[in-house]
């Protein structure tokens, strides 16, 4: 059973860089065919995708988020990561790391992690 | 703003069968699947529907899922407080929208 698991600070200052790890156990993230992605979700709202990382290293970012985002992967360690610059109050949700069969098809979601900004 | 247009709140009684509607467009729904989430109270989302009405093994065959020309609904039959939630649709949109669209959500209540 495959199980992700998002870690990183609770708390980012505003213009500072929002930096989370999705951890991925129960499977290799470099074996099949792919796509892992973060989501997030501001309290109250709904879902937001920023962006994937498909096995092959190749990534895909939501334009509205492209200018301040980054995604990248360790296969040593199993887990991919999320960098947002330049973050804002607007920036404050819950942020979950999921893998992806095809664009949409999301089937193992982490327990998303709450990050807020603020001075 | 999102994408794909969701009602925000949806009821029904229990024994009900109630739909929530999903609209986009030709570059959405209109040439690529549709996927629903279930999100229950301070959890993940969860899939629900995949590939316009495939459901995930696990998921009761009282949610429906249907897709025609650039909509979409997911059905519940025979409600249950248990499935008061958050719904949301997804799909893959071709255009700079993309690759991932998702709904506004639809809060759905059981009365």
């Amino acid at each position: 059973q495959v199980q992700l698991q998002e870690s990183g600070p609770g708390l980012v200052k505003p213009s500072q860089t929002l930096s989370l790890t999705c951890t991925v156990s129960g499977g290799s993230i470099s074996s099949g065919s792919y796509y892992w992605s973060w989501i997030r979700q501001p309290a109250g709202k709904g879902l937001e995708w920023i962006g994937r990382i498909y096995t092959s290293g190749s990534t895909n970012y939501n334009p509205s988020l492209k200018s301040r985002v980054t995604i990248s992967v360790d296969t040593s360690k199993n887990q991919f990561s999320l960098k947002l610059s330049s973050v804002t109050a607007a920036d404050t949700a819950v942020y979950y790391c999921a893998r992806s069969i095809t664009s949409g098809w999301f089937d193992y979601w982490g327990q998303g992690t709450l990050v807020t900004v603020s001075s | 703003q999102s994408v794909l247009t969701q009602p925000p709140s949806a009821s029904g009684t229990p024994g009900q069968r109630v739909t929530i509607s999903c609209s986009g467009s030709s570059s959405n729904i209109g040439s690529n699947y549709v996927y629903w989430y279930q999100q229950l109270p301070g959890t993940a989302p969860k899939l629900l529907i995949y590939r316009n009405n495939q459901r995930p093994s696990g998921v009761p065959d009282r949610f429906s899922g249907s897709k025609s020309g650039t909509s979409a609904s997911l059905a519940i039959s025979g409600l249950r407080s248990e499935d008061e939630a958050d719904y949301y649709c997804a799909a893959w949109d071709d255009s700079l929208s993309g690759p991932v669209v998702f709904g506004g959500g639809t809060k759905l209540t059981v009365l």
